[in-house]
């Protein structure tokens, strides 16, 4: 079955450091979307991506959607502790109405 | 406004028996998903309303699994003959429509089965 895949599944950084994690997925998606779940909490819609080659930026976080539609990034630049959590990608393929999320990679910030 | 919300927010059961998870969308959400999700793990689709007709319930792992959504609002999802390996943390969340694209968590509910 369709997978998405997501690397790495952990990083520590330096507060100040810059942080991304790549998603994978083994089908064509017709969009993405990022979601963040800080520890003890849910995961909360960061953005969605839909064209491909699509660069969207929020603040000091960049999302990339690949051109094949078949792989995405996150980049932190200069994190800060706020930003500690598990960052999750989710793959929807063609109409379905299912998000297929990746395992997830989790940031912890040294202060 | 009121987000989500989901009831109980834990609970625990002794195997064999049925539990009903209940889901409370944010209001004038057309659709609602449930997930389930692993410890460390991302949320895995279990199955989807759009109104009260479910659309896909490929996602639930076996027959034990039910849900519903009858007047398009409130949700339930049913697991009988509960089984250790259903502990999960069980998470509800709902859309604007499903074409929305953002989705509303649900704080979940803790299922352990002893």
């Amino acid at each position: 079955g369709q997978q998405v895949m997501q690397i790495p599944q952990y990083q520590h950084v330096q507060e100040g450091e810059d942080f991304t994690t790549y998603c994978n997925s083994s089908t064509t998606l017709s969009n993405i979307q990022w979601y963040k779940q800080r520890p003890g909490g849910h995961p909360v819609f960061l953005i969605q991506l839909v064209k491909s080659g699509e660069v969207k930026k929020q603040k000091r976080l960049t999302f990339q959607f690949g051109e094949a539609k078949k792989n995405s990034s996150l980049h932190i630049t200069a994190t800060q502790t706020t930003d500690v959590g598990t960052y999750f990608c989710a793959g929807r393929v063609d109409s379905s109405y299912k998000l297929i999320f990746g395992s997830g990679t989790r940031l912890l910030v040294r202060p | 406004g009121a987000g989500v919300s989901q009831s109980p927010r834990y609970k625990v059961t002794k195997r064999g028996q049925d539990v009903a998870l209940r889901c409370d969308p944010i209001s004038g959400h057309v659709s609602l998903y449930w997930y389930r999700q692993a410890l460390g793990q991302g949320p895995e689709f279990l199955t989807y309303f759009n109104y009260e007709a479910q659309q896909d319930k490929s996602g639930l792992p076996n027959d034990r699994f039910s849900a519903e959504r009858p007047e398009g609002s409130i949700s339930t999802l049913t697991i009988q003959r509960t089984e250790q390996r259903d502990s999960a943390m069980y998470r509800c969340a709902s859309s604007l429509r499903y074409s929305a694209g953002e989705q509303f968590f649900g704080p979940g509910t803790r299922l352990t089965v002893l």
